[in-house]
């Protein structure tokens, strides 16, 4: 149980394109997801908490016209990354709490290069 | 806001030998903290979790020790084997179910045979 899954797993785009990157959660339900960046040999850093329903809270320094986030339902919430740069290269994953609302769930992560 | 210090950054030891991690939080309100193991290029994956009303907890050879007087809480691996090697995070989070996990920087663990 606890399932999270994350599509792409990988994505290359040229620079000034968007991305679209979706979080699912496959056999619960999640009102509260949860956006990750990690970049390499370093820690996960909070991007975005996602509400089912309402508008993300972004961290500071995460600009909310950068980086879109979208939570229409309860087992999908999508990141877009628009007009990409080379910087936004990183891994992205997405987690959802769990029942309990405790135990966060994380997905396989997205490979985002950006040439 | 929360704020966790990780420490050691890196860790090397012999397989069968114990491992120890430990993590600081700043944030008195904090009452759940985790453990995750992440491999190169995956997901963290919850390897054993403690709530703020417990002070131990075990799993197999692995163990999470929390003192909310001293805002500290450690992992303890014991027995390790070289399949133990990864990178391990710690975590905290505050009272509210449902709110963000902020992680300590990590610490690689290398278990030699």
């Amino acid at each position: 149980g606890a399932v999270v899954s994350q599509h792409p797993s990988w994505v290359i785009c040229k620079s000034g394109t968007s991305v679209k990157i979706e979080c699912r959660s496959l056999d619960f339900q999640a009102t509260t997801m949860f956006w990750y960046r990690q970049f390499p040999k370093q820690s996960l850093m909070l991007m975005a908490t996602s509400n089912e329903g309402s508008k993300a809270t972004y961290e500071q320094g995460v600009e909310k016209d950068k980086f879109l986030i979208n939570h229409a339902s309860l087992t999908l919430s999508t990141l877009t990354v628009t007009s990409a740069h080379p910087e936004d290269s990183s891994f992205y994953i997405c987690s959802a709490s769990g029942p309990s609302g405790y135990e966060q769930y994380f997905g396989p992560g997205t490979r985002l290069t950006v040439t | 806001g929360e704020n966790v210090e990780q420490h050691p950054s890196t860790l090397s030891v012999q397989e069968g030998d114990s491992a120890v991690i430990k993590c600081t939080y700043s944030d008195s309100a904090s009452n759940y903290f985790p453990w995750y193991k992440q491999e190169l290029g995956k997901r963290p994956q919850l390897i054993i979790d403690i709530r703020s009303n417990v002070g131990e907890k075990k799993d197999q050879r692995i163990a999470v020790t929390l003192n909310k007087t001293a805002k500290h809480f450690s992992l303890h691996i014991t027995e390790t084997q070289p399949e133990d090697s990864a990178v391990y995070f710690c975590a905290a989070s505050s009272p509210q179910a449902g709110t963000a996990l902020i992680f300590g920087k990590g610490t690689t663990l290398s278990v030699s045979s």
